[in-house]
């Protein structure tokens, strides 16, 4: 069972549409991250949370943690082929972190 | 520019074979981690470690050791190799506190036991 639950698995958008994945989860975390990953290379860090509320954006990306912090959405406006990946969410406690299973995003030029 | 180096991208080994993968960071960090990433089930902790000669149990160890003599180190070690530890195993290594502040990871080995 995934401590954390990322929806939607896959996404295949057209180039210039907006999309948001979900990352949820029934536990607290002290801060949750954001990382991409793609073919053949390890996951890079995009973005840390800590705080609830809290909102981050990085260019044409929005993450948002959930006010209980169990919860955070990733939000790509007007995505560009160079956002395709794969994106995971990982939240903190104690001091390890778990990882959600991922969405794969592809945008079509 | 500051990196996790795996020692090998693509790894081919026969079971029962004893596998070692190497992973070296050169930012100092005390933290490292060694993860298996498969498909639908995102990455799982196998081991980790926060000082040099530490190591602690991850959330899926059985059929894996490490070793850590050395702070820049981190080895991870398959006893047997069996068909069923064919993954791509990654590393990672993260300051004191750096569980908060995301981790760096290297590249990846990608090891099929055939």
């Amino acid at each position: 069972t995934q401590l954390l639950e990322q929806s939607p698995q896959f996404l295949s958008i057209q180039e210039g549409e907006n999309l948001t994945v979900y990352c949820n989860s029934s536990s607290v975390f002290s801060s949750l991250q954001w990382y991409r990953q793609e073919p053949g290379e390890g996951p890079v860090l995009l973005v840390t949370v800590v705080t609830g509320g809290e909102v981050k954006k990085l260019k044409r990306l929005t993450f948002q943690f959930g006010d209980a912090r169990k919860d955070s959405s990733l939000h790509i406006t007007a995505a560009q082929p160079g956002d395709t990946g794969l994106y995971l969410c990982a939240g903190a406690s104690d001091y390890k972190l778990s990882f959600g299973a991922g969405t794969t995003v592809t945008v079509r030029a | 520019d500051v990196k996790v180096t795996q020692s090998s991208r693509y790894l081919v080994k026969r079971t029962g074979e004893k596998v070692f993968l190497e992973c070296v960071q050169d930012m100092d960090h005390e933290n490292m981690f060694w993860y298996r990433q498969d498909p639908g089930l995102g990455l799982r902790l196998i081991y980790f470690s926060y000082d040099v000669k530490m190591k602690e149990k991850g959330d899926i160890p059985e059929g894996y050791s490490v070793s850590r003599e050395k702070k820049e180190r981190f080895s991870l070690i398959l006893e047997s190799a069996s068909t069923n530890q064919t993954s791509m195993y990654l590393c990672a290594s993260s300051p004191i506190g750096g569980t908060n502040y995301g981790y760096t990871f290297g590249s990846g080995t990608r090891l099929t036991v055939v």
